[in-house]
């Protein structure tokens, strides 16, 4: 069974930094790419980086909103994906969901599989 | 980037009722469009992608079309089950984007 589960969410300043952790199972995690989506309160949903993987040699995207302030890397040989969060908004402020993106179709990387979410909030 | 705009944002229904939303991309992205299912507090579900391939599982009611710019989720008959926000999201070229949600409630 897919598992993934977020962690490292939190209160953190304007200005401040925050590393979000996802521990994966179930799965041969060095064969998906992964993915990170947020979710403003009473908000949609709103894709943030993807890790492609190892095959794809890591390679990452991000959303023009975060790019330049947001990394996201992984782990495969603790089957783990990060995102680090710096120069926080008050914007940033969401649930951040860790998602797989492994269903291929052709070219394409379809995200089927997602994790409880963390709850990330920047205020003053 | 490519904004996905969905039509309506909101749509009240009752069960057994055939239901539409539509999903417009503000470029063409040929056939790369997903759809989800979201449920209050809850991650969200994979329900389509392709356009119009159903993912495994998931209930024959539920229905894609489309490509190019404009795109539709169809359920044949609502089942109590179905009261959800429904999202749809491209994957023709990055930055990946998500439509704003349509968020389907009981009549």
């Amino acid at each position: 069974e897919v598992q993934l589960v977020e962690s490292g969410g939190g209160l953190v300043q304007p200005g401040g930094s925050l590393r979000l952790s996802c521990a994966a199972s179930g799965f041969t995690f060095s064969d998906h790419y992964m993915d990170w989506v947020r979710q403003a309160p009473g908000k949609g949903l709103e894709w943030v980086a993807r890790s492609r993987d190892k095959a794809h040699r890591y390679t990452t995207e991000y959303a023009t909103s975060v790019k330049g302030r947001f990394t996201i890397s992984r782990d495969d040989s603790e089957n783990s994906l990060y995102l680090q969060m710096n120069n926080l908004e008050t914007e940033d402020t969401a649930v951040y969901y860790c998602a797989r993106g492994g269903w291929r179709s052709g070219s394409r990387y379809y995200i089927d599989y997602w994790g409880q979410g963390t709850l990330v909030t920047v205020s003053s | 980037d490519i904004q996905l705009t969905q039509s309506p944002s909101f749509l009240s229904a009752s069960v057994g009722d055939r239901v539409t939303i539509t999903c417009r991309a503000s470029q063409g992205i040929s056939s790369y469009l997903a759809w989800y299912q979201q449920k209050p507090g809850k991650a969200p579900k994979f329900l389509i992608y392709a356009a119009s391939t159903l993912q495994s599982g998931v209930p024959s009611r539920f229905s894609g079309s489309g490509s190019g710019t404009e795109f539709t989720l169809t359920i044949s008959s609502l089942q109590p089950e179905d009261f959800a926000t429904y999202y749809c999201q491209h994957l023709n070229s990055y930055p990946l984007t998500f439509g704003g949600g349509t968020k389907v409630e009981i009549k």
